[in-house]
Parts: C-alpha cells; structure tokens; sequence
C-alpha cells in the first residue's frame, strides 16, 4: 500500500523556522520527482517546489524563492522542505505529492501537514 | 506566476453532465499537454482525476474525462453521483514552474 505520511509542521513564530519531512512507501520513491504543494486555510492549492529524482533539478515558486529549500534522501525514502525566514502568508497545510504516471501527474499525495506562522 | 482561471462553482443534479474550465495562456496551458485534474473532498488530501490533459488513473470512473483547446482545459464529469459534490483544481506546467487554477466547487443538487 502507497502511504506518504508529512510531518514537521507546526506553530512558528514570523521570522523562524521549520523542517517538513515526507516519508514515503508502497513505492519505489527513488524513481519519481517529488513536489511540495500546500494550502492556505479556505483556499486553493499552491505549488511550492518540484525536486527531480537524483535532485540535481530544483524549481521554486517565486513566493519561497530563496527562503525555502526542498531535499530529497532515496536511501531513506524520505522528502525534506527546509522553511527560513517563514511569513504568516506562508500559513497553510503542507503536501507532499509524487508524480508518477508523466509530469504533473500527482498520484500520491499525503495527509498533509499544518504550519501556523504567527506570533 | 498567476493562477490559471476556473468558475468559482457549477453545479448539477444526479445523472447530468457538468463542464468546468480552466483558462491559462500560452506560456502554460497552450504550450504543453501536461494537463491534470484533481478532486478534494472537504479535509481530505487531493485526489488525481485526469493528466496529461485526458488520460484517466487505474480507478478512476470513466465519466470522468478531459480536454484542451488552444489556452483552455476542460474537465467534463458525466452521470453526476452525490459523491462527486466536491472542489476541483486544474493544474498545468508552465516551463520551471506549475501552476494550479482557483479551484471551483460542484454541487450535486
């Protein structure tokens, strides 16, 4: 069975940080680019960050440009979103996602993780 | 990086067909065939229905179909259930980036 499980989030203070794990399985995590969308509370859903298999290609909104950083570990099955300099827009359920079938193909998806950022 | 424009709702009574666009530009959807379609349920994680703008996932009932013409994707979901009552986002690549629509909610009547 494909379980991605997030986790990491939480409330953060403006200006903190945060790290956001993605552990994968059911699946072979080392042959698909994984992205990180998330969710504002009530609103649609925002693409934040595609890594490719072997993360030597890495694509940011502009919105976390250079604040955020995704990471990828296949020996671990793991997907990381290392969060700086964090704003309260930046508020929201975090997703994991694997794109499996072709590009934006976002078959797998996790539960989820919430990030409050507020003081 | 805006994103790409969808009807805030439709909506439809059991056994009709519902159409919901999806209007990019041709930096985006014009400019590949990587279309996708997603269901979420209320506090649920999102759920592929199309990609690749009309290829359908293992599982995923026929009455579900896609489209593109020039600039604009369509979903199109025929026989209409209770259970599809939901919000659905397009999604498109645009070059180094992906962008998702605002998202537009069925109401099965």
């Amino acid at each position: 069975e494909v379980q991605m499980v997030e986790s990491g989030g939480g409330l953060v203070q403006p200006g903190g940080s945060l790290r956001l794990s993605c552990a994968a399985s059911g699946f072979t995590f080392s042959s698909f680019t994984m992205d990180w969308v998330r969710q504002a509370p009530g609103k649609g859903l925002e693409w934040i960050s595609f890594i490719s298999v072997s993360s030597g290609t890495r694509y940011y909104a502009d919105s976390v440009k250079g604040r955020f950083t995704i990471s990828r570990d296949n020996a671990k099955n793991s997907l990381y979103l290392e969060m700086n300099n964090l704003r309260a827009e930046d508020t929201a359920v975090y997703y994991c996602a694997a794109e499996v079938d072709e590009p934006l193909s976002f078959d797998y998806w996790g539960q989820g993780t919430l990030v409050t950022v507020s003081s | 990086q805006s994103a790409l424009t969808q009807p805030r709702s439709v909506s439809g009574s059991p056994g009709q067909s519902v159409t919901i666009s999806c209007t990019g530009t041709s930096s985006d959807i014009g400019a590949y065939n990587y279309v996708s379609w997603y269901q979420q349920h209320s506090g649920k994680a999102p759920k592929l229905m199309i990609y690749g703008v009309t290829k359908r996932p293992s599982g995923v009932p026929d009455r579900f179909s896609g489209s593109k013409s020039d600039n604009t994707a369509s979903l199109t979901i025929s026989g209409l259930q209770a259970d599809d009552e939901a919000d659905y986002y397009c999604c498109s690549n645009a070059g180094t980036y992906v962008i998702f629509g605002g998202g537009t909610k069925l109401t099965v009547l």
